[in-house]
């Protein structure tokens, strides 16, 4: 069945570095990928949406790849600031033909002054 | 971009009974969607409100237990029927497309 994992551990940094994140998935092939940002008690806010035959993507100080081989998507925010802190989801269009994008659970990110 | 207000942001339920949740978006959206989420969870699809037709439901969720309603292209609800404490949950609409939703605060439901 297919699946995304995205790591359930927090991720700490110190702010000013580049934070990393990764999302993984099996028997998919999706056809695009996004990325969304939750705070603690809200819904989560749309950040960036990756084409299949998109490398990259950019947003000021983010930074997505999709590789399509490797089946695996990474978020990168770069001189990270604490107000980055939140979980960071990653959707991958559905299964099976179906538009409606499927949601990983989410890594949380805490960036320490 | 869209604003979606939820109504209410929290209930607390008597197993049983009903509660409906209202979603009301700032602007005409093409889709709308229900969530549920569960804390440290990922989003879990319930279904797709159609304007001024049956919701369409994914796999494991059914009409009778989570009717919803869409009149406009701007508002819908959705209603937990015969609540059990395994329907405390975070309930979530969302406008817009498959390519970009914008998501509303949520409602924190707790049965007892």
């Amino acid at each position: 069945s297919q699946k995304i994992e995205q790591n359930s551990e927090a991720l700490n940094i110190q702010e000013g570095k580049t934070a990393t994140l990764t999302c993984n998935y099996t028997n998919y092939s999706p056809a695009y990928l996004q990325w969304y940002r939750q705070d603690p008690g809200r819904g989560p806010v749309f950040l960036l949406l990756i084409r299949e035959n998109e490398k990259e993507k950019r947003k000021e100080r983010l930074k997505v790849t999709f590789d399509t081989t490797l089946k695996q998507s990474l978020f990168h925010i770069t001189a990270s600031q604490p107000a980055d802190s939140a979980t960071y989801l990653c959707a991958l269009d559905g299964s099976g033909g179906s538009y409606i994008p499927t949601f990983g659970r989410g890594t949380s990110l805490i960036v320490h002054p | 971009s869209a604003v979606i207000s939820q109504k209410p942001s929290r209930d607390i339920c008597q197993r049983g009974t009903s509660l409906t949740i209202q979603c009301q978006v700032d602007s005409q959206v093409t889709m709308m969607f229900w969530y549920r989420q569960q804390p440290g969870q990922s989003l879990t699809l319930i279904a797709t409100a159609n304007q001024g037709s049956e919701a369409t439901y994914e796999s494991g969720f059914v009409i009778d237990k989570f009717p919803i309603s869409r009149p406009n292209l701007t508002f819908s609800t959705l209603t937990v029927s015969n609540m059990s404490p395994e329907d405390s949950s975070i309930y979530l609409c969302s406008g817009g497309t498959a390519y970009e939703q914008y998501f509303g605060p949520g409602t924190r439901l707790t049965v007892t």
